[in-house]
């Protein structure tokens, strides 16, 4: 059975710290990895795809990084905000032409403001 | 864009019936859609993947007769969960993949629907 796991399931910063999460996934037969945020009632929101070991991608204050050998991927926030409060999920993705993705059970953020 | 709509948003209805949840894409056309049941606590799970015009394909476990799913064109793919009770009571999201991203399968996600079976 292929699991992905984030850490941590949850966690409250106060506005203006850094943070990060993990996301754990087989090392085996990658073929992507996908993040998302996701605020309640609304649909989950696509942050990056990241298919190279090494990768490093940026969008405004929030980046990740992945390591496929290992299995691992980060998410940076940068001076958190409260804006930032959501469910950050992971979705690992196997070789191409089967389009399933595994989630993680995600990490949800609260920026105390 | 790629904005994928589902309604209704919220559904509640007595042990039995059958509900009908429907999946939009609004800006695009969606060459495969997928439907995921999340139950609390618990991440998103695959129950069904669907292409226009043909049969759904089902994850293990997911009984076909009592989630039906049909994708009827491009744009519009509905799950019927049939007989419903009070365990079919969970969280459905569907996404869909946009044809000629060849690219990495990214996947556009609904808002969800509330299913409350009394």
């Amino acid at each position: 059975i292929l699991n992905v796991e984030q850490s941590p399931q949850s966690l409250h910063v106060q506005e203006g710290d850094s943070t990060n999460f993990t996301c754990s996934f087989p090392s085996s037969n990658f073929y992507a990895l996908h993040w998302y945020r996701w605020e309640t009632a609304k649909s989950p929101e696509a942050l990056f795809v990241m298919t190279l070991n090494g990768d490093e991608k940026k969008k405004g204050r929030i980046s990740a990084t992945l390591n496929t050998k290992e299995g691992y991927s980060y998410l940076y926030i940068k001076g958190s905000q409260p804006e930032d409060s959501a469910t950050y999920l992971c979705a690992f993705s196997l070789t191409s032409g089967t389009y399933k993705y595994i989630f993680g059970t995600g990490t949800r953020l609260k920026v105390l403001a | 864009g790629a904005v994928v709509s589902q309604h209704p948003s919220r559904v509640i209805c007595k042990s039995g019936t059958s509900v009908k949840i429907e999946c939009r894409s609004l800006d695009f056309q969606a060459t495969t859609m997928f439907w995921y049941r999340q139950f609390p606590k618990q991440s998103l799970m695959l129950m069904a993947t669907s292409n226009e015009g043909s049969k759904a394909t089902y994850e293990q476990g997911v009984e076909k007769d009592k989630f039906l799913i049909n994708h009827a064109s491009l744009t519009l793919s509905t799950l019927t969960v049939t007989s419903a009770h009070p365990e079919d009571s969970s969280f459905y999201i569907c996404s869909a993949t946009k044809s000629g991203t060849g690219g990495y399968n990214e996947q556009f996600f609904g808002p969800g629907t509330r299913l409350t079976v009394l």
